[in-house]
């Protein structure tokens, strides 16, 4: 059964129009990240939760926004996506600081824009 | 800086061995780890090792850990054509927190 559960598998909207993408997790991880991959490239992290505390990397454009309503979900908002906005988002998540604290992977997003 | 570097590409015939290297930088790094990546999917974690470990082995896959020279190694023993997919090594970026820096991916192509 799927842990990490990303909807929808596709999107497609068209420049400038908002868009959220979700996230959802039945591990009861701490932490959770979101990712953007783009072709032939390794994933390139925007931002994460650690429980309710925001980390946005340094590099992550404005127009890029996350909430985390509860420890289950997470939602990734981009405001005005833009034609380079194109690509795989990923969520995942961990456990938490201290020990081995593997990252675990949904399926991915795959946002188009028209 | 932290960097994280692995050769693009590498074919191998069905049931031949497959080894995919991977050099880093950070010496703080606490875990390594393996994820595949199929076509449209997302990372599916492999395996990890810890920093103080040399090798670790789960049914056909095998990591070599050289500290000394910052590299880490995948094999996979009598390879597939269900493990062609995208190989990325990961390191931890230290001891409190879960952030990866991943490699660049290694394309791996498995032909009969």
């Amino acid at each position: 059964d799927a842990m990490v559960i990303q909807n929808p598998r596709y999107q497609v909207t068209q420049f400038g129009k908002p868009v959220t993408l979700s996230c959802s997790q039945t591990l009861n991880h701490n932490v959770m990240y979101w990712y953007q991959q783009k072709s032939s490239q390794a994933p390139k992290l925007l931002f994460h939760y650690y429980d309710k505390d925001f980390n946005n990397e340094a590099d992550t454009p404005d127009n890029f926004q996350s909430r985390r309503p509860n420890t289950s979900f997470c939602f990734l908002d981009i405001r005005s996506p833009g034609l380079g906005d194109a690509a795989m988002y990923l969520c995942a998540t961990s456990r938490g600081a201290g020990e081995a604290q593997p990252q675990h992977f949904g399926d991915g997003t795959r946002l188009s824009i028209l | 800086g932290e960097d994280v570097e692995q050769s693009l590409f590498l074919s191998v015939r069905e049931g031949d061995s497959s080894v995919i290297n991977c050099t880093y930088t950070d010496s703080s790094s606490t875990y390594l780890y393996w994820y595949k990546q199929e076509p449209g999917a997302g990372l599916q974690l492999l395996t990890y090792i810890f920093s103080n470990m040399d090798m670790k082995q789960d049914q056909r896959l095998t990591v070599l850990l050289n500290k000394k020279d910052k590299h880490l190694s995948l094999r996979i023993a009598d390879t597939q054509t269900g493990d062609s997919a995208i190989y990325f090594c990961a390191e931890s970026m230290g001891v409190n927190t879960d952030k990866l820096i991943f490699g660049t991916g290694t394309r791996l192509q498995v032909f009969p």
